[in-house]
Formats: structure tokens, C-alpha cells, sequence
């Protein structure tokens, strides 16, 4: 199993660009979530989807959209990047017992110029 | 708004030290993990805590739950330079069970 895996790895856009980043997951887990990482913030909730078809707000989802259109992958999107979007972006995946115990993907560091 | 604050923010010590970082709340959780995080890469589980007053052992690794549910601590004896890393306690509440609130981490080096 290859677990959590996010493409790409890296990506330097320029204000305004747009861009996707794709998750996926070989362990049919039900949730799924992308998170953002920034130096001093810790891990900070984007969006999340407890299910195909399904998507809801995290703590900080302004400037960016998902879609769950199949269980195994979840996708982020930026219609038009912001210098404050540079972060390190991680999706998880978990099952919903016995403790929504999650596993990461290794990440994707974007730059936004 | 669920927070979880971990002290120190940064930790240095010598390879063989003994070590113990927290995380504290004012809330009650029904459960809370720590995972550890290496540079480049994603949080790994390392353990689960469930039931207040609750102590797991992963080799030199002791975590504690506090009684009230509301703190833990995790304590390594030994340190050894593969435990360098950032270490991040993360509580799922009784009412938002989808979602986990994670805390700003302890950056750990381990110094040989």
C-alpha cells in the first residue's frame, strides 16, 4: 500500500496563477482533510470531506476549494494564489474509529511569488 | 475554540538526556494523540490516549493522559538522535468528532 500521497511535491506559482493539488489514498478511508502548516502555527484545518460527494469548512477555508468526486481522492484547489497562501500543505486520511486516528501524506510546499 | 498549548516550543539536549514535553488545555478531550514529524515529511501517529489517567509505552517513550482529560505529557528517556523531530499532540472533543485540534508542536534536537 502506498498510503497518503500528494502531487506535486513542490510548485512555485505567481500571484493570481491558479493551481490543483491532488490527493490520494489506497486505504478506503471514509475522511479525509487538507491542512496547511506555517511556521509558529502549527497545523491548521483548510476543508474536510467525510465522504465521496461530501465537503465542509475548516478553520481557515477562504481562498480555496475541494471536491471529493471519488472516496480515494480529495483535491485542493487555488483559483487565484496569494503570496499569504505559501505554506506547507498535507492531506490525511483516517477512518472514523475507534479515534479518527489520521495518516499524512508527505506534504506539498508551495511558493507563491 | 478548543486550544492546545505544548511547552517548551523548543527543546536542545544532549544525546542520553531525559526530556518531558506537555500539552495543555482548558477543555475536555475524548481522546488525544501525539504524532512526531520529521523535516520533509508528515506526521506520524505515535500514540493514542483514551481514558483519563491513562500511561503507554512505545520503547523509551512514556505518554500520559491527565485525569481530567484536559493535558498529557510525553516523556522520553534516553534521548537518542533519531528522536529529533517535531512532536505534536492533537485532541479530538466530544462535539466536533470529525475533527482534530492539533497544537503548535515542540521542535526536539537531539544532540550527539
Amino acid at each position: 500500500n502506498a498510503g497518503v500521497t500528494q502531487t506535486p511535491k513542490f510548485r512555485v506559482l505567481k500571484t493570481g496563477q491558479s493551481m490543483t493539488l491532488l490527493c490520494a489514498q489506497d486505504m478506503n478511508h471514509e475522511y479525509m482533510y487538507w491542512y496547511r502548516q506555517d511556521p509558529g502555527m502549527g497545523l491548521r484545518l483548510i476543508h474536510y470531506s467525510v465522504g465521496e460527494g461530501t465537503t465542509a469548512k475548516g478553520e481557515v477555508p477562504d481562498g480555496y476549494n475541494v471536491s471529493r468526486l471519488k472516496k480515494q481522492n480529495f483535491l485542493l484547489g487555488l483559483e487565484s494564489a496569494a503570496p499569504s497562501q505559501t505554506s506547507v500543505y498535507f492531506c490525511a486520511s483516517t477512518l472514523p474509529r475507534p479515534n479518527y486516528e489520521q495518516y499524512f501524506g508527505p506534504g506539498t510546499r508551495l511558493t507563491v511569488t | 475554540t478548543q486550544l492546545l498549548e505544548q511547552s517548551p516550543q523548543f527543546l536542545s539536549i544532549q544525546e542520553g538526556e531525559n526530556l518531558t514535553v506537555y500539552c495543555n488545555s482548558s477543555s475536555v478531550f475524548s481522546s488525544l494523540q501525539w504524532y512526531r514529524q520529521e523535516p520533509g515529511e508528515g506526521p506520524v501517529l505515535l500514540v493514542t490516549v483514551v481514558t483519563g489517567g491513562e500511561v503507554k509505552k512505545l520503547k523509551r517513550l512514556t505518554f500520559q493522559f491527565g485525569d481530567a482529560r484536559k493535558d498529557s505529557s510525553l516523556h522520553i528517556t534516553a534521548a537518542q538522535p533519531g528522536d529529533t523531530g517535531l512532536y505534536l499532540c492533537a485532541g479530538r472533543s466530544w462535539a466536533g468528532s470529525y475533527q482534530l485540534t492539533f497544537g503548535k508542536g515542540t521542535k526536539l534536537s537531539v544532540i550527539p
